[in-house]
């Protein structure tokens, strides 16, 4: 079982649309980080959230922590062209064997279509 | 300087070669990685370096192997690769695996895209 359940998987929308994309679990995270990947390019660090029921902006995306810090959310409103990407929850380990290790749920492929 | 810097950027070697994928930040950060990524799936962990000690190997076959020769510098060295290994591999840095080092994120670099043909 994925440790990160995100979704949708994929998304395909037109330019002025809003959307949200989703990672759950069943466990409690300590912090959770939003990347986003562009072809050809690396995942770039959008925010990290660590404090139950946090909101953060980072201009039209609103990302979001639950209150029991199992779940979060990325809000994009009116999506342009440009936000289309590959976009990634990840969550860091603290823990056991796997201390410091980032893993990834499935990521969303969003389409944004002028 | 922000950057990690990975060389190269393409590769295409045969299930015979060896050839060695480079990877450079001077952000003074302690730790390193290696990913794996397919088309279109997140990126999977390989390996991970603290302080240049190997920390973590994810199970990876050992015709994939992993060299820190400094804190600034991360290899791995390829050999007999098959072409199911054929990926874009990622470089990554992180302040470190502390638990004051968990609020930040991983750098990343762009990737070699590596073909076995």
């Amino acid at each position: 079982t994925q440790l990160l359940e995100q979704s949708p998987q994929f998304l395909s929308i037109q330019e002025g649309e809003n959307l949200t994309v989703y990672c759950n679990s069943s466990s409690v995270f300590s912090s959770l980080q939003w990347y986003r990947q562009e072809p050809g390019e690396g995942p770039v660090l959008l925010v990290t959230v660590v404090t139950g029921g946090e909101v953060k902006k980072l201009k039209r995306l609103t990302f979001q922590f639950g209150d029991a810090r199992k779940d979060s959310s990325l809000h994009i409103t009116a999506a342009q062209p440009g936000d289309t990407g590959l976009y990634l929850c990840a969550l860091r380990r603290l823990g056991g064997t796997s201390y410091g290790k980032l893993t990834f749920g499935q990521g969303t492929i969003l389409t944004v279509h002028p | 300087d922000t950057e990690v810097t990975q060389t190269p950027k393409h590769l295409v070697m045969g299930m015979t070669n060896k050839k060695s994928l480079k990877c450079e930040q001077h952000m003074g950060h302690r730790a390193m990685y290696w990913y794996k990524q397919k088309a279109k799936k997140p990126p999977e962990l390989m390996f991970v370096y603290s302080y240049e000690k190997l920390s973590i190997n994810e199970s990876v076959p050992s015709r994939f192997s992993p060299e820190c020769p400094n804190s600034s510098l991360l290899n791995l060295h390829l050999h007999a690769l098959q072409p199911e290994d054929s990926a874009l591999y990622l470089c990554a840095s992180s302040q470190g695996l502390t638990e004051r080092g968990y609020k930040y994120g991983y750098t990343f670099g762009s990737g070699t895209r590596l073909t076995v043909v």
